[in-house]
């Protein structure tokens, strides 16, 4: 069974650049599998950050951006700010299946 | 503007059934695909089920296949998850969430249904 890992928690400092990534249990992640972000807050829906390994979704911040960094997506936070405290996932396409990271929980201190 | 909301969460019993109802309006709903997702409290998103605009194709993640039914009716821009056989596991906010044409991704999401499996 394929498990998509993300790191559990990360910590940036205001201002800072903060990289987050997304891998595979075995093998790499490619653009084939179409690698999209999302950021959650408590208590509020999914919002779509980026999809597509590096497109930004409709009105967010070109802070945001998507790339492949080895053999891992990679979603890097330039400038972080107070309300980018939240949790992310990363979700990877598999044909007929989408599997979603565990999610990484951003603290902004 | 993009609207999904979805209703018919609640508390239902381990083996019982529910039907979620995801209302969609400010698309054409019928030239889009669409998906489940859900969210167990305190964990990760999942990705439940998804189904064409035409409904000709279908997916469901393991963890509920021959127990969750995805639908659509086009006509009422509305997309439905009938859930039966339900577990404790089950439980979760459930989200509809628009399928992008172009490529394999979801990019508009409702604020979720809370499901909960308890005797």
């Amino acid at each position: 069974q394929t498990v998509v890992t993300q790191e559990p928690s990360f910590s940036v400092s205001p201002g800072g650049t903060v990289t987050l990534t997304c891998g595979l249990s075995s093998g790499s992640v490619s653009t084939s599998y179409y690698p999209s972000w999302y950021q959650q807050t408590p208590g509020q829906a999914p919002r779509t950050l980026i999809y597509s390994t590096n497109t930004r979704s409709s009105g967010v911040p070109d802070r945001f951006s998507g790339s492949i960094l080895g053999n891992k997506a990679a979603l890097t936070i330039t400038g972080a700010q107070a309300d980018d405290e939240s949790d992310y996932y990363c979700v990877l396409y598999m044909g007929s299946v989408w599997v979603f990271g565990g999610g990484t929980k951003l603290t902004v201190l | 503007e993009v609207q999904l909301v979805e209703s018919g969460g609640g508390l239902v019993q381990p083996g019982g059934s529910l039907r979620l109802s995801c209302a969609a309006s400010g698309f054409t709903f019928s030239s889009y695909s669409m998906n489940w997702v859900r969210q167990a409290p305190g964990k990760g998103l999942e990705w439940v089920s998804y189904i064409s605009s035409s409904s000709s194709t279908i997916y469901y993640a393991d963890s509920v296949k021959g127990r969750f039914t995805i639908s659509r009716d086009n006509a009422k821009n509305s997309l439905y998850l009938q859930m039966n056989s339900l577990r404790a596991e089950d439980t979760a906010v459930y989200y509809c969430a628009r399928g992008s044409p172009e490529v394999p991704y979801f990019d508009y999401w409702g604020q979720g249904t809370l499901v909960t499996v308890s005797s």
